[in-house]
């Protein structure tokens, strides 16, 4: 079946500009995950989806950033007045419901702030 | 707080030589732990996890891991490498706190020498 799916694959941007990225989860999973990559790290949480509401978003790192999923599946996360420091890999992964779960990752989008 | 440490930025080892790519984790509950891998211009894929039942964990790809608690470590290990382990792994530990967000390493790259 498919997989975690993101669009854009890449997208460059200007300082000050507003964007949003897609996340299209595996049918039937109810959990939806944000996290961001940075040159060199490991994957950060930035927010969780349980259904339509955000369970966590305890990992977003300023009020620029915002999340939803209106009907439970497609998650849109949108960043405001974008800075050269959110350049990064964002990727989405979604699940079943339990912390023991596999989060299934998509392959990112690579946000790029000029 | 859950938190994980990945010794090691860089490792390299010959073909058919053993891997063994270190993890230690910081938790304040029983933890699930997690080694994803990581192929260049792909997405996080899950190389095995550990839930609580068996210690000794096993993975695709001749991949395992082994709980212990009392050093709080979960390293990875495979007896032969292959040219095609050559990626990025990453250990993760995740709580039953309700999120269930996954908490990173940094990352270990493992290259592989014919």
């Amino acid at each position: 079946g498919a997989g975690v799916s993101q669009t854009p694959s890449n997208k460059v941007t200007e300082k000050g500009k507003y964007v949003e990225l897609r996340c299209d989860p595996i049918s039937g999973h109810t959990a939806l995950y944000w996290y961001r990559q940075s040159l060199g790290q490991g994957p950060e949480f930035l927010i969780y989806f349980q259904g339509t509401g955000a369970a966590d978003d305890s990992g977003l790192p300023n009020d620029r950033f915002f999340a939803v999923r209106p009907e439970g599946s497609v998650s849109t996360l949108k960043i405001q007045r974008t800075e050269r420091g959110d350049s990064a890999v964002y990727l989405c992964a979604s699940s079943l419901k339990g912390p023991y779960n596999e989060q299934f990752f998509g392959p990112g989008t690579r946000l790029t702030v000029l | 707080a859950q938190s994980v440490t990945q010794l090691g930025s860089h490792v390299s080892v010959s073909e058919g030589a053993l891997v063994l790519l270190r993890c230690n984790y910081s938790s304040s509950v029983p933890p699930y732990l997690f080694w994803y891998v990581q192929y260049p211009n792909q997405g996080l894929q899950l190389l095995l996890k550990y839930t609580s039942a068996a210690t000794l964990v096993k993975g695709i790809n001749g991949f395992e891991a082994e709980f212990k608690k009392s050093e709080t470590s979960f390293h990875l290990t495979k007896p032969s490498a292959h040219m095609s382990d050559a990626a990025e792994y990453f250990c993760a530990v995740s709580e039953d706190t309700g999120a269930n967000n996954l908490f990173f390493g940094t990352g270990t790259r493992l290259t592989v020498i014919p």
